[in-house]
């Protein structure tokens, strides 16, 4: 595998239910985020962590759970989920160096459908 | 915060012509405008970048210019092939010296080649 990997790629879920997004980047890079793509709207970023540790939280709703075991693996944990957040998560990684700006790789979203 | 706004939100041209999409971004700090494709059921992939260092980057068919003091930046595709057809978006970064990359988001341009 190359790049950043996304799974699932598809979900639907119940607004009961308890899910996981998993992300995956294969660059060796030291930051990962969690962007919401909605219809018609700017993507939003919503939480970053640079070398495992959370640097930003973008207002989230706490129904959002992010975890970073390692600068590898993003997790984004989902519970009591409401309709309005049916949308693309996409996940993307980076190379962060100190008074730098690096680009910021894509992975292919999990489009997300909640009932 | 930085705000970017991006014109046009669609674009349809013929396949040989060239295509220009703008964007204006409000923060002077902003150092970093990477410009994304995303086609239909991907993540967002990057095209070419540029820095606040320079005015013009170029890269086969496809350019970027910027003009940091109106604060706009745009990007050029010429000779136009049914495969460009994508929904572009425009980014800044106010990224700084030791934190994380944030790049804001335009809203994106749906951009149609017609054969």
């Amino acid at each position: 595998e190359t790049g950043v990997t996304q799974t699932p790629r598809h979900l639907v879920m119940g607004m009961t239910n308890k899910k996981s997004l998993k992300c995956e980047q294969h660059l060796g890079h030291n930051a990962m985020y969690w962007y919401k793509q909605s219809a018609k709207k700017p993507l939003e970023l919503m939480f970053v962590y640079n070398f495992k540790e959370q640097t930003e939280n973008n207002s989230v709703p706490s129904r959002f759970s992010p975890e970073c075991p390692n600068s590898s693996h993003l997790f984004l944990h989902l519970h009591t989920l409401q309709p309005e957040d049916s949308a693309l998560y996409l996940c993307a990684s980076s190379q962060e160096n100190r008074g730098s700006t690096d680009t910021q790789y894509f992975g292919p979203g999990t489009r997300l459908t909640v009932l | 915060g930085e705000n970017v706004e991006q014109h046009p939100s669609t674009l349809s041209v013929q396949e040989g012509d060239s295509a220009v999409i703008k964007c204006t971004y409000s923060d002077s700090a902003s150092n970093y405008f990477p410009w994304y494709k995303q086609e239909l059921g991907k993540g967002p992939q990057l095209i070419i970048d540029i820095r606040s260092n320079v005015g013009e980057k170029k890269d086969q068919r496809i350019a970027v210019t910027l003009n940091k003091t109106a604060k706009h930046f745009s990007l050029h595709i010429t000779e136009t092939q049914p495969e460009d057809s994508a929904v572009y978006f425009c980014a800044a970064s106010i990224g700084y010296g030791g934190a994380t990359n944030k790049l804001i988001f335009g809203t994106g341009t749906l951009l149609a080649v017609q054969p």
